[in-house]
């Protein structure tokens, strides 16, 4: 089936400093979200793109849509202790029946030392 | 309250007992979702249905069934658990009529099968 690659697989930061993830396929998705999930927790959604190249911030966290529409990125900046967790990213490959249902990456597990 | 809720949240069975999962929720939504996590696999999808008299095997379907007894009831079954159906199980929703399939997931149930 289709596949999401996810990098980095986990990462280790000191307090402060700015975070960068991303997805990338072969195929093209009309659809990417982030998500956060805690421990113990379901994943909670972050951001959500909708078009190619659309850029949008919640907080410290940027997402962009990448113009291919192949990939997309999450950077979060100046890092804190309550940002660990395992971030995954999910893309819609199109609309309608199954394959509108989402494809999800294998998460980047974020941890920061304070 | 919690807008997807799911019971129990912790289950420790036994090998061929049959166990059901519960997923509730009060978005409205008509979309709603099983997902199972495993570490390393990321999020596998089990069923989905579209609306009430629509149900559909995702991924990993063997060895589970579903009922949807109402728009905003969804349950998982396992007819005889065996123990490498110990994982972590998410229930998500998500609205027809909001673009990309954007889902919103419920906190989990942890999953024991010795």
């Amino acid at each position: 089936g289709q596949q999401l690659n996810q990098s980095p697989q986990s990462m280790f930061i000191q307090e402060g400093e700015d975070v960068s993830m991303n997805c990338t396929s072969s195929s093209i998705f009309n659809t990417w979200l982030w998500y956060k999930q805690d421990p113990g927790e379901g994943p909670v959604l972050l951001i959500a793109l909708y078009k190619a190249g659309e850029l949008t911030s919640n907080g410290r966290l940027t997402a962009q849509f990448g113009i291919t529409r192949k990939d997309s990125f999450l950077n979060i900046s100046a890092s804190i202790p309550s940002d660990v967790g395992i971030y995954f990213c999910a893309g819609q490959l199109a609309y309608g029946g199954s394959q509108g249902n989402l494809i999800f990456g294998k998460g980047t597990k974020l941890s920061v030392k304070p | 309250d919690a807008d997807v809720t799911q019971t129990p949240r912790n289950r420790i069975t036994k090998t061929g007992k049959r166990i059901m999962l519960e997923c509730s929720q009060t978005k409205g939504h008509d979309r709603m979702y099983w997902y199972r996590q495993d570490p390393g696999l990321g999020l596998r999808l089990i069923y989905y249905s579209f609306d009430v008299k629509d149900i559909n095997k995702g991924e990993i379907s063997d060895g589970y069934s579903v009922s949807r007894q109402a728009q905003a009831k969804f349950s998982l079954s396992l007819e005889s658990a065996i123990p490498n159906q110990t994982a972590l199980y998410f229930c998500a929703t998500s609205d027809f009529l909001a673009p990309g399939d954007t889902q919103y997931f419920g906190p989990g149930t942890r999953l024991t099968v010795l």
